[in-house]
């Protein structure tokens, strides 16, 4: 079964770092374009971060130089490390996988919950 | 940035009502476009891909059509399922942007 489960989410302090895993199965994370969405709580979806099968990543301006995605191919595994965490960061975090340039987004995982604050 | 914009941005509708939300794109994007259902609690769903694409297993009185600029999402015949939040996503460039989405209530 293709499925994607984030872990990693929790309560942390400004300024405080935490790493997002999202562990694939059913397909190869590499070979796919694998993104990272929040939701704040009671609004709508941003798109945080994307990771190419090559390997390039590009990234939202809200969390740009404080935000690093990466995956681990032994793993299967996503992740999004986030570091100087501000209030504004709270949501639940998504990871979803795009196959193909426009075939977008098919995927989802079931998400995990990020809480800044003090 | 390319920015989204979904008009209505909530609605009331009734079981069998025919239903369209219209997004629109600041600047073109050719078909590089998503629709996504979203209920309270519950992970987004891919409904329709590059802006026309019905999703495997999504009921066919779900479509959409468009490009370039104008897309909309049609439900045919609104089911007590439906009943949800509705966004549309731009894929063409970076930063990748969501639009704020459409609530769809029960009349």
């Amino acid at each position: 079964e293709v499925q994607l489960v984030e872990t990693g989410g929790g309560l942390i302090q400004p300024g405080g770092s935490l790493r997002l895993s999202c562990a694939a199965s059913g397909f190869t994370v590499s070979s796919n374009y694998m993104s990272w969405v929040r939701q704040a709580p009671g609004k709508g979806l941003e798109w945080v971060s994307v990771i190419y099968s090559g390997g390039s990543t590009y990234y939202a301006d809200s969390v740009k130089g404080r935000f690093t995605i990466s995956r681990d191919n032994s793993k299967n595994t996503l992740y999004l490390q986030m570091n100087s965490l501000r209030a504004e960061d709270t949501a639940v975090y998504y990871c979803a996988r795009t196959p193909r340039w426009n075939d977008a987004f098919d995927i989802w995982g079931q998400g995990t919950m990020v809480t800044v604050s003090s | 940035d390319i920015q989204m914009t979904q008009s209505p941005s909530a609605m009331s509708a009734s079981v069998g009502d025919r239903v369209t939300i219209t997004c629109r794109a600041s600047q073109g994007i050719s078909n590089y476009l998503a629709w996504f259902q979203q209920k309270p609690g519950k992970v987004p769903k891919r409904l329709i891909y590059a802006a026309s694409s019905l999703q495997s297993g999504v009921p066919s009185r779900f479509s959409g059509s468009g490009s370039g600029t104008e897309f909309t999402l049609t439900i045919s015949s609104l089911q007590p399922e439906d009943f949800a939040t509705y966004y549309c996503l731009q894929h063409n460039s970076y930063p990748f942007t969501f639009g704020p989405g459409t609530k769809v209530d029960i009349k």
